[in-house]
C-alpha cells in the first residue's frame, strides 16, 4: 500500500549540475502535480499532469522540466540547479483534476 | 492569475476552543475546495473536501463553502494538541494552495 514514491529523499547538487526527481503512484490516478515548498510561503504548484500525455506549467515552472512517463510515473528534471532552487520537493497524485491529492513524502533538496 | 489566501496567522486556541481558518480564492469557475493538515516535517494530508454551497461535517472537522462570496471555512470543534499544525487550503482544477496557517493548540 505505498501510495506516491518520491525517490531521492534527501539530495545535494552543486550549482549547475542536473538531476531528475522520481515520482509514481499505485492508486491509478489521472492527476500527477509536481510542488515545493518553501518557509513560509506554502506549496507552490511547478507543474501537472491532469492525464497522461498532458503536462501544463504551473505557478514557477522557470528551471524545471517534466515527464508523464506513463500513467503511474512523473519525474521532474532540473537541468541547471541554482541555489534558489533550494527546497522541498513534493509529488501528488488524485483520481481527476478535482479530486483530492495525496502526497510523497517529499525530496529535501539542497543546491550550494 | 489565480490566486488563494488564507488568514495569515499564527493561530493559537485553548484546548477545547473552535478553531476557525478562513481562505478565499480568486477564480470564481473553480469547483472544489480542499484542506489539508501539515504536520512539521510531514507532508500534507488531505483532511477534508467540499464542492457544494453549506456545510460538510466530518467528525470534529466542518468545512463551510459560499462560492457567491468566494470563501471557504475550516471549522475544529473541541481543538486538541494534537491538532496543533499548519492547515492548507487548495482549490482545483490545478491544485493550487494558500501560504497555510499555523494553528498551535495549548493545553
Amino acid at each position: 500500500n505505498a501510495g506516491v514514491t518520491q525517490t531521492p529523499k534527501f539530495q545535494v547538487l552543486k550549482t549547475g549540475q542536473s538531476m531528475t526527481l522520481q515520482c509514481a503512484q499505485d492508486m491509478n490516478h489521472n492527476s500527477m502535480y509536481w510542488y515545493r515548498q518553501d518557509p513560509g510561503m506554502g506549496l507552490r504548484l511547478i507543474y501537472y499532469s491532469a492525464s497522461e500525455g498532458t503536462t501544463d506549467k504551473g505557478e514557477v515552472p522557470n528551471g524545471y522540466n517534466v515527464s508523464r512517463l506513463n500513467k503511474r510515473e512523473f519525474s521532474l528534471r532540473l537541468e541547471s540547479a541554482a541555489p534558489s532552487q533550494t527546497s522541498v520537493y513534493f509529488c501528488a497524485s488524485s483520481e481527476f483534476g478535482g479530486a483530492g491529492a495525496f502526497f510523497g513524502q517529499g525530496t529535501r533538496l539542497t543546491v550550494v | 492569475q489565480k490566486e488563494v489566501e488564507q488568514n495569515s496567522g499564527p493561530l493559537s486556541v485553548p484546548e477545547g476552543a473552535i478553531a476557525s481558518l478562513n481562505c478565499t480564492y480568486s477564480d470564481r469557475g473553480s469547483q472544489s475546495f480542499f484542506w489539508y493538515r501539515q504536520y512539521s516535517g510531514k507532508s500534507p494530508e488531505l483532511i477534508m473536501s467540499i464542492y457544494s454551497n453549506g456545510d460538510k461535517e466530518d467528525g470534529r472537522f466542518t468545512a463551510q463553502l459560499n462560492k457567491a462570496s468566494q470563501y471557504v471555512s475550516l471549522l475544529i470543534r473541541d481543538s486538541q494538541p494534537s491538532d496543533s499544525a499548519t492547515y492548507l487550503c487548495a482549490v482545483s482544477g490545478d491544485m493550487r494552495f494558500g501560504a497555510g496557517t499555523r494553528l498551535t493548540v495549548k493545553p
